[in-house]
């Protein structure tokens, strides 16, 4: 039961445009959403959070969009820069209960030059 | 600022091998921990959580198993190896929503590969 989905595993987009990554999330108890980049053979380090609160939140090149009533958000980075090739993942929590962090298979973004 | 310790970065055992992996966390107390597995063309499947000391809860059946003997240790085990065990694995930790931290810390991760 894959609670948290990310159905692009794979995303190309050119250096200078804006990159967009999709998640959706089927657990109405979740009110608590981020986004996490990983590298090859590393730990993922934590990008942009938001609460179910908001519905955007910003962090400089860095957006997360969120449609609770579609259970989805949505991360835009722009202007997409090289660096930024690597997997992203959407993580979902719900303040209440066991709060586990629980998170999507990610999508690979390459920034083409 | 949280600091999870894991080790061995890659480790290579013989399929019916047992196994220990151990993450230890500093800076903080009482976190929530997690072992996640990343296997190959994956994302990041969770293994186990835990709440505190003793306490483990399995996501998914398999032949792997959790200990947290203490608050800020992490053990992943296994008492035979199976060749579908291979993949990245990362311990995690947090704090939990309700602490007002959201951000999770996690590892360097330990690349198994078992042949």
């Amino acid at each position: 039961d894959q609670q948290v989905k990310q159905n692009s595993p794979s995303l190309s987009v050119q250096e200078g445009r804006i990159s967009i990554l999709n998640c959706d999330y089927t657990n109405s108890m979740f009110d608590y959403f981020l986004w996490y980049k990983k590298y090859p053979a590393e730990g993922p380090t934590f990008l942009i959070s938001i609460s179910s609160i908001k519905d955007k939140n910003e962090d400089g090149r860095f957006t997360v969009f969120l449609n609770k009533s579609a259970k989805h958000l949505s991360l835009h980075i722009v202007p997409s820069q090289p660096g930024d090739s690597a997997v992203y993942f959407c993580a979902a929590s719900g303040s209440q209960g066991a709060q586990k962090l629980v998170f999507g298979q990610g999508t690979r973004l390459t920034i083409n030059p | 600022s949280q600091t999870i310790h894991q080790w061995p970065a890659t480790l290579v055992q013989p399929v019916g091998s047992p196994l220990s992996l151990e993450c230890t966390v500093e800076g903080t107390s009482n976190p929530n921990l997690y072992w996640y597995r990343q296997a190959a063309g994956r994302g990041l499947q969770l293994l186990f959580y835990s709440v505190g000391i003793g306490q483990i809860s399995s996501e998914v059946p398999q032949n792997l198993s959790a200990s947290r003997p203490q608050d800020r240790q992490f053990i992943l085990s296994s008492k035979k190896l199976l060749l579908s065990d291979s993949g990245f694995y990362l311990c995690a930790g947090d704090k939990g929503v309700s602490s007002g931290n959201t951000e999770a810390f996690f590892g360097q991760g330990t690349r198994l590969t078992v042949v």
